[in-house]
């Protein structure tokens, strides 16, 4: 089955504390995307990766780092930097040509540092 | 004024009933339009997108853009409980690339 998988789907963190949260598709997609949503709140980008090697800062990047090392993987670490790090974090993908637009997501990772 | 707009309901309409969910854009270059349905807890799910004016339907669902109101909608007919989610709109385009840029969503409750 072809999808998008992250890992865990609960974390707790004391503060002060880096993260990293996996994703992992085998979608065969070029772009990733991670996001963050809040209680309330629309999906904000964090970071966003087009093709291996290299990557973007989305709207809310700081407190944040991704690497793209492999087609299949973005992986997003949480910094202590991050004043408000307890969300729901989403990853997602997408093709490059045809339907480059829709994005698939993955279950996402609940975040909560005390 | 925020770049994507939906109401945040909740929209109550009893089983049966045709929901009518509705989503404003700033950016006249949007170019891509989605639908995204998330049930509590869980994340988004891609359930319509389309890219020209007028009515695409899929099923049950029917998506309709007017690209000189910058507005586009979302019809669910024949509403079920199990339709009761959370619906997003995500534009592309308003800021180039394939960005997505979302609204805060709106609540359906779809009642017995």
């Amino acid at each position: 089955d072809g999808g998008i998988t992250q890992s865990p789907k609960y974390l707790f963190r004391k503060e002060g504390q880096n993260v990293t949260l996996s994703c992992e598709q085998n979608l065969n997609h070029d772009a990733m995307y991670w996001y963050r949503q809040d209680p309330g709140q629309g999906l904000r980008l964090i970071y966003y990766s087009q093709i291996v090697n290299d990557f973007q800062k989305g709207d809310i990047a700081e407190g944040y780092s991704v690497s793209r090392e492999k087609k299949e993987s973005f992986p997003l670490t949480v910094t202590s930097a991050q004043k408000n790090p307890t969300a729901f974090y989403l990853c997602a993908s997408s093709d490059r040509e045809g339907k480059a637009y829709e994005q698939y997501f993955g279950p996402g990772t609940r975040l909560t540092v005390t | 004024q925020k770049e994507v707009e939906q109401n945040s309901g909740p929209l109550s309409v009893p089983e049966g009933a045709i929901a009518s969910l509705n989503c404003t854009y700033s950016d006249r270059g949007s170019q891509s339009f989605f639908w995204y349905r998330q049930y509590s807890g869980k994340s988004p799910e891609l359930i319509m997108s389309i890219y020209s004016n007028g009515d695409k339907e899929d099923g049950r669902f029917t998506a309709q853009l007017n690209k000189a109101s910058q507005y586009v909608s979302l019809l669910i007919r024949d509403s079920q409980p199990s339709d009761s989610a959370t619906y997003l709109c995500a534009v592309s385009g308003l800021r180039g690339g394939n960005k997505l840029t979302f609204g805060t969503g709106t609540q359906l409750k779809v009642e017995l």
